[in-house]
């Protein structure tokens, strides 16, 4: 059975740092992409960013370029969403999903809030 | 502002059959498969529909999706209580190189 297990919630002060995982299993990690997706409060779905973990190649959204950073480490199967300096309006759910969007993790809450 | 458009809401009693729309261009629906998403309250998304109108194992025929030029249709038949939830379509954009989605329905189920 496909399944993708994120990390729990974080609470966090704006300029803080943070990496958030997304853990896969049942499949071969490095033969589908991962892709993160935010939901903002009572929002839908936004494509941040996609990663190929058999060669961590990354591709981002324009809207979140620069903003974040996508990695994935192979030996343990694990996708990772960081970033270096959090802001107020990153509070939101991440999901990541792999290729095809036939799988989901459960969310990672993350709350900025000073 | 999403690049595919849905209607915000829809409801149906009990039983009865809707349809949520998806409407986007040439260069996403217009060239490319369309799958479709539930979203209950509280929970990850789960692909509904795939590639225009396959669903996914585990998923009742009370679901179908279709396609025709740029837009994409979801139906659900046999409304029941626990169909309530947000759906959403996407699919991938040619000219923005990635998977976009629509805003988002709800349904309610009266």
């Amino acid at each position: 059975e496909v399944q993708l297990v994120q990390s729990g919630a974080e609470v966090k002060k704006p300029g803080e740092s943070l990496k958030i995982s997304c853990k896969a299993s049942g499949y071969t990690f490095t033969n589908y992409r991962i892709a993160w997706v935010r939901q903002m409060p009572g929002k839908g779905l936004e494509r941040m960013g996609i990663i190929y973990p058999g060669t961590s190649y990354a591709i981002y959204s324009p809207s979140f370029q620069g903003h974040i950073t996508i990695s994935a480490d192979t030996s343990i199967s694990t996708a990772y969403l960081q970033w270096s300096s959090l802001k107020a309006s990153d509070t939101a759910m991440y999901y990541c999903a792999r290729q095809g969007f036939d799988s989901w993790g459960q969310g990672t809450l993350v709350t900025v809030s000073s | 502002q999403s690049v595919l458009t849905q209607p915000p809401s829809v409801s149906a009693a009990p039983g009865q059959k809707v349809t949520i729309s998806c409407s986007g261009s040439s260069s996403n629906i217009g060239k490319n498969y369309v799958s479709w998403y539930q979203q209950l309250p509280g929970t990850a998304p789960k692909l509904l529909i795939s590639d225009n109108d396959k669903r996914p194992s585990g998923i009742p025929d009370r679901f179908s999706g279709s396609k025709s030029g740029t837009s994409a249709t979801l139906g659900i038949t046999g409304l029941q209580t626990g169909d309530e939830a947000d759906y959403y379509c996407g699919t991938w954009d040619s000219s923005l190189s990635a998977e976009v989605f629509g805003g988002g329905t709800k349904l309610t189920v009266l």
